[in-house]
């Protein structure tokens, strides 16, 4: 199976900070990562897809990167809404696997 | 605006059994396959299974194999999780989520597997 390892599982942060969370694939899988925003009680959210591209009614403070296996989402001007759980995702192959998930937490 | 509602859950003793549903709307559900996420309390995302959109297509991940049975419905825009032989680590969160890339989730259905 391939390992999604995701760094940091938490963050403490403030606004206005810039913040990026990573996911080292242990294999290949391209382009197929998403990210996922989780608010308390709530489903997960879309936010990044193919690694790179803003899903719909995502705001452009969010980006995501690829550099060789890592990829990277990151939150340039952090807002109190931002505060939550974040997951990135492989879907190169079965089975599906998630990266730890990374708690952003405000100081 | 898609939608997919999950229920059927609830608290079951170990070793019975317990289906879900997800019912889908706002999409064409047959056109898209779909997937069973599950969330421990406390804990991250588990995968635990996809079906194609015509059924052709299956599989789960090694922790239910042999024990969960996905399926779907598309007239009724539909998809099921039947649940056998329930263990304790098997209580979560379960989400449905459309797609191969899980691009949409459902609100999600708490089961509790306890004496």
């Amino acid at each position: 199976d391939i390992q999604m390892t995701q760094s940091p599982s938490s963050m403490s942060v403030s606004l206005g900070d810039t913040v990026t969370i990573t996911c080292r694939a242990s294999q290949d899988v391209g382009i197929y990562v998403n990210w996922f925003q989780q608010k308390p009680g709530k489903s997960p959210r879309r936010m990044i897809y193919r690694a790179t591209n803003l899903a719909d009614g995502v705001p452009s403070r969010f980006s995501g990167s690829r550099s060789g296996s890592d990829y990277s989402l990151t939150i340039s001007s952090l807002e109190s809404e931002d505060v939550a759980d974040y997951h990135c995702l492989q879907y190169d192959e079965y089975p599906r696997t998630f990266g730890g998930g990374t708690k952003l937490e405000l100081k | 605006e898609v939608q997919l509602v999950e229920s059927g859950g609830g608290l079951v003793q170990p070793g019975r059994s317990l289906k879900l549903s997800c019912v889908a709307s706002g999409f064409t559900f047959s056109n898209y396959g779909m997937n069973w996420i599950r969330q421990a309390p406390g804990k991250g995302l588990e995968w635990v299974a996809y079906i194609s959109s015509g059924s052709s297509y299956i599989y789960y991940a090694e922790t239910v194999k042999g024990r969960f049975t996905i399926s779907r419905d598309n007239a009724k825009n539909t998809l099921y999780l039947q649940m056998t032989s329930l263990r304790s680590e098997d209580t979560a969160l379960y989400y449905c989520a459309t797609s191969y890339s899980l691009d949409y989730w459902g609100q999600g259905v708490m089961v509790t597997v306890s004496s």
